[in-house]
């Protein structure tokens, strides 16, 4: 069974820009979940997709924004890049909202 | 949302030691998750708990599900080097997933 694919997985942007990041979750889990994680600051939890409804946010600007399919593929936007916004991003997939969640290789962003 | 306590924050070891982290937290969770975290990956599942009191193995890892179901053990016994990463405790309950910092395993051969 396919794990979580994350695309892409690097990506250089411009301060300014805007980016979509996206997620395909294990196949049957209709739960994910999205994480920034920069060194020193842990795993941040950014919002939780449920059947194609935000089921909880996390405390992040409203910069940072995202959605979710039919299908439970989910995609992440964030506009208006500012250099702080380098990190990797994380999504996690989960069969429902309180089930063991498996995470995809992230996506690199660096903002320059 | 909150943060679990996991320490230590960071471990230095020689290989063939064992290691022991924890995470503690003042709320009840119904279930505990380990992760292991390589440089640039996601973080891999490794042990799941949902059971106070519950010992669970997977290979040379051990962990535990506190009794007071705020806390719970990971041990790893005999290191070997490919054991190096960033572990994470989770805890789970209806609210969703809190996430220790992380406890960085170094191992010196």
């Amino acid at each position: 069974k396919a794990g979580v694919t994350q695309t892409p997985r690097y990506l250089i942007k411009t301060r300014g820009q805007q980016v979509t990041l996206s997620c395909s979750p294990i196949s049957g889990h209709r739960s994910v979940s999205w994480y920034q994680q920069t060194p020193g600051q842990g795993l941040q939890f950014l919002f939780e997709y449920f059947s194609e409804t935000q089921r909880n946010k996390g405390n992040f600007p409203g910069r940072f924004s995202g959605r979710q399919f039919s299908n439970s593929r989910s995609e992440m936007n964030v506009s208006t890049l500012e250099l702080g916004d380098s990190a990797l991003y994380l999504c996690a997939s989960s069969l429902g909202p309180v089930s063991e969640a498996f995470f995809g290789q992230g996506t690199r962003l660096t903002v320059v | 949302g909150q943060q679990l306590n996991q320490s230590p924050q960071s471990m230095f070891i020689q290989e063939g030691e064992d290691v022991s982290m924890n995470c503690t937290s003042s709320s009840i969770f119904n279930t505990w998750l380990w992760y292991k975290q390589d440089p640039g990956e996601g973080p891999v599942l490794l042990i799941a708990l949902y059971k106070a009191g519950e010992l669970t193995s997977n290979g040379r890892l051990t962990a535990q599900f506190g009794i007071t179901r705020k806390d719970s053990f990971l041990n790893i016994s005999a290191s070997i080097p490919s054991d190096v990463g960033i572990y994470f405790c989770a805890g789970l309950r209806a609210d969703g997933l809190t996430f220790g910092k992380g406890t960085h395993l170094i191992i010196q051969p």
